[in-house]
């Protein structure tokens, strides 16, 4: 019964492929995010999703493209991987619409380009 | 470019208190403190929020200024299951937004 739960959580491939992380939330909530942690372990921000509209870091390449089937799920597209997309992803859920909500974390994919 | 201001490490004994110390000077009326932690690159975990009064849970307790300029994350007794780092957080209540910073680094030792 994890709240926020991410697949896979580990994931190697190598460079110019295409992959995909999926990620589900049961807590009912109407936002979700991707967060990348690099190796020197920050945490940005890449997309939120609420309500069919997408908030994009404009920092974000392009071949990052995340895909909302339902508001349960947001899973991340990645094309054409490069060495520099090696990193931790974290899928993240709030309810926006209740007042200063927090964001629930899953415990992340590492992903490794070679 | 976070707002907040926290120093990178801190130690701890095990069973004491640790005091966890933010700055975050230019924090507008509408915004509120959060604190996570993260554990050996698990997910960040959520701790605790507040906007200007002092708040208690089960994990922790937060103490913010009354000029809301600063504010403490307080582990009654911390473990070494505390061993974390912790991140300091200040986002508009209607922002999807949560931008982490670089965090405080807490060693509990026994």
């Amino acid at each position: 019964d994890t709240a926020v739960s991410q697949t896979p959580k580990y994931l190697v491939t190598q460079m110019g492929n295409d992959k995909s992380i999926k990620c589900e939330q049961n807590l009912g909530h109407d936002t979700m995010y991707w967060y990348k942690q690099d190796s020197k372990k920050f945490l940005k921000i890449m997309f939120s999703y609420n309500n069919k509209e997408l908030i994009i870091n404009e920092t974000v390449p392009n071949r990052f493209s995340p895909k909302s089937p339902d508001k349960a799920h947001l899973n991340l597209h990645i094309n054409s991987l490069e060495l520099g997309d090696s990193a931790v992803y974290f899928c993240a859920s709030s309810q926006v619409s209740v007042r200063s909500s927090p964001l629930h974390f899953g415990n992340g994919t590492r992903l490794t380009v070679t | 470019d976070a707002k907040t201001t926290q120093p990178p490490s801190m130690d701890c004994a095990e069973g004491r208190a640790a005091n966890l110390p933010c700055n975050h000077s230019t924090i507008s009326g509408n915004e509120y403190v959060y604190w996570y932690r993260q554990i050996h690159s698990q997910g960040p975990q959520y701790i605790i929020h507040g906007l200007k009064n002092n708040k208690t849970n089960e994990m922790a307790s937060l103490i913010i200024t009354e000029d809301r300029k600063s504010s403490t994350l307080i582990l009654p007794h911390a473990t070494l299951r505390d061993t974390a780092v912790y991140y300091c957080i200040v986002r508009p209540y209607n922002n999807n937004d949560m931008r982490f910073g670089a965090g405080t680094r807490l060693t509990v030792k026994p």
